[in-house]
């Protein structure tokens, strides 16, 4: 499968612990997002990278948020001392910009939090 | 703040009947329009854009408008089949490169 990977799917943790969430995206892709979505809504944009520069955050990403993508390849997503309002589907999708649909931007199937 | 947002949360139609989805908005500087379907337990799938300067655009049974007068964006599914059911969300993006903003979502069921 090469499309864009999340791992892992799912993920229960106790309130006040921190996750961490990786996103693999599609190989040539260069842009990176990460999303958040709550039941019956539609994902929130949370941050964006190309390459590996961070290029916009939300203001939904609070100071417990933090997103990496070191090399330009693969993301990681982690949420300190989480509380049960974190609890969501974190997405991740990736694009590369080009002359013909850039909008259509690739989804992984999502990482499930639940804090309890 | 400016954001999109949809008309009718649920939708039921019959199998083979045409499906109308609408959606409105509210940036005038967005330059996409897009429709993504989000089947139960996956991430959202691209199914067609439109460009602001376009008021029409047809893919494979699917034909997106686009109302700038009325700030409005519908999805057209001809004959819809059971597989078409799904949450459908209209999004926007500023341009090509930049972040998509969506919607809440319209929730279509196919009656076989």
């Amino acid at each position: 499968d090469t499309g864009v990977s999340q791992n892992p799917r799912h993920k229960i943790t106790k309130r006040g612990q921190n996750v961490t969430f990786r996103c693999d995206p599609i190989s040539e892709h260069n842009r990176l997002y990460w999303y958040r979505q709550t039941l019956g809504q539609g994902p929130e944009f949370l941050t964006y990278f190309q390459n590996e520069a961070q290029l916009e955050k939300s203001r939904l990403l609070s100071d417990r948020f933090s997103a990496e993508r070191p090399k330009g390849s693969f993301s990681t997503l982690e949420i300190q001392r989480t509380e049960q309002g974190d609890s969501a589907m974190y997405l991740c999708a990736s694009s590369r910009p080009g002359e013909v649909r850039v909008t259509e931007a690739f989804f992984g199937q999502g990482t499930r939090l639940t804090v309890v | 703040g400016e954001s999109v947002g949809l008309h009718l949360p649920t939708l039921s139609v019959q199998e083979g009947d045409n499906s109308i989805i609408n959606c409105a908005y509210s940036n005038s500087a967005s330059d996409y329009f897009i429709w993504y379907k989000q089947e139960s337990g996956k991430g959202p799938q691209f199914i067609i854009d439109i460009r602001s300067n376009m008021d029409k655009r047809q893919g494979q049974r699917v034909t997106v408008l686009l109302n700038k007068t009325v700030k409005h964006l519908s999805l057209q599914i001809a004959a819809t089949q059971p597989g078409d059911s799904a949450v459908y969300f209209c999004a926007e993006s500023r341009a090509s490169y930049d972040k998509v903003i969506f919607g809440p979502g319209t929730s279509l069921s196919v009656i076989p």
